[in-house]
């Protein structure tokens, strides 16, 4: 079966600080990782993906994650956090292969994102 | 710009009630999705659909029917409405080449009273 866990369900950094969200996944297959942002009263919008090849993938509004299969974790940094990235952050697990549909997802529980002035 | 569309976006119903939850998409991606979010369980898949005519179970469908009745339109239907239904409901469309890529409404809050 597979599992996502974001261990921190709220994290509070200040603005210009750095930033790093923990995810820690399960699977028994190949793993297509993502990290998806919910913006107050908005829908899921996808932040960034790792499919394969390099480890340390590139999103938008200067995010960036590393997958570590030995770790089984797919971390989300960013050097510098601005008020306005405050949200709810989702890592989410795709089933890929296994089930025959790459658009089944495994959402974790989200971490929500406090950025202080 | 890919588009996903839900209405209503707020809905309150009394228990035993039938509700209806509508999702329309003009991206033309075949795969469409029913999520609910609770706080403490991310997004959850209740149905999903491959195209017009055809919906398959998620992982949390019970007390829950969908209909696709073409390429565009997704319901998600509560024949008994129950207060453990009381959540936000997300659709998604997602394209058949691209893992995890799905694009999201702006969610529906319903309230089961």
């Amino acid at each position: 079966a597979q599992s996502v866990t974001q261990p921190d369900a709220r994290v509070t950094v200040s603005e210009g600080a750095s930033l790093q969200l923990r995810c820690k996944y399960s699977s028994s297959g190949t793993p297509y990782l993502f990290w998806y942002v919910q913006y107050p009263r908005q829908g899921l919008q996808l932040l960034l993906k790792y499919y394969s090849g390099d480890p340390v993938v590139q999103g938008v509004n200067g995010f960036e994650a590393e997958f570590s299969k030995s770790n089984s974790s797919f971390h989300l940094r960013k050097a510098s956090v601005h008020w306005s990235d405050s949200a709810v952050y989702f890592c989410v697990l795709s089933a890929g292969m296994l089930s025959g549909s790459f658009n089944k997802l495994t959402f974790g529980a989200g971490t929500r994102l406090a950025v202080c002035p | 710009e890919a588009a996903v569309t839900q209405s209503p976006r707020n809905k309150v119903a009394v228990t035993g009630g039938k509700v209806t939850l509508s999702c329309n998409q003009t991206n033309n991606h075949n795969n469409m999705y029913w999520y609910r979010q609770d706080t403490g369980h991310g997004l959850r898949l209740i149905h999903y659909s491959y195209g017009a005519g055809s919906t398959e179970k998620g992982d949390i469908p019970d007390g829950y029917k969908a209909s696709r009745p073409s390429q565009e339109n997704f319901s998600l239907i509560l024949e008994l409405a129950t207060p453990s239904q009381t959540s936000v409901y997300f659709c998604a469309s997602g394209e058949d080449w691209g893992p995890g890529q799905l694009y999201f409404g702006e969610g529906s809050k319903l309230t089961v009273l």
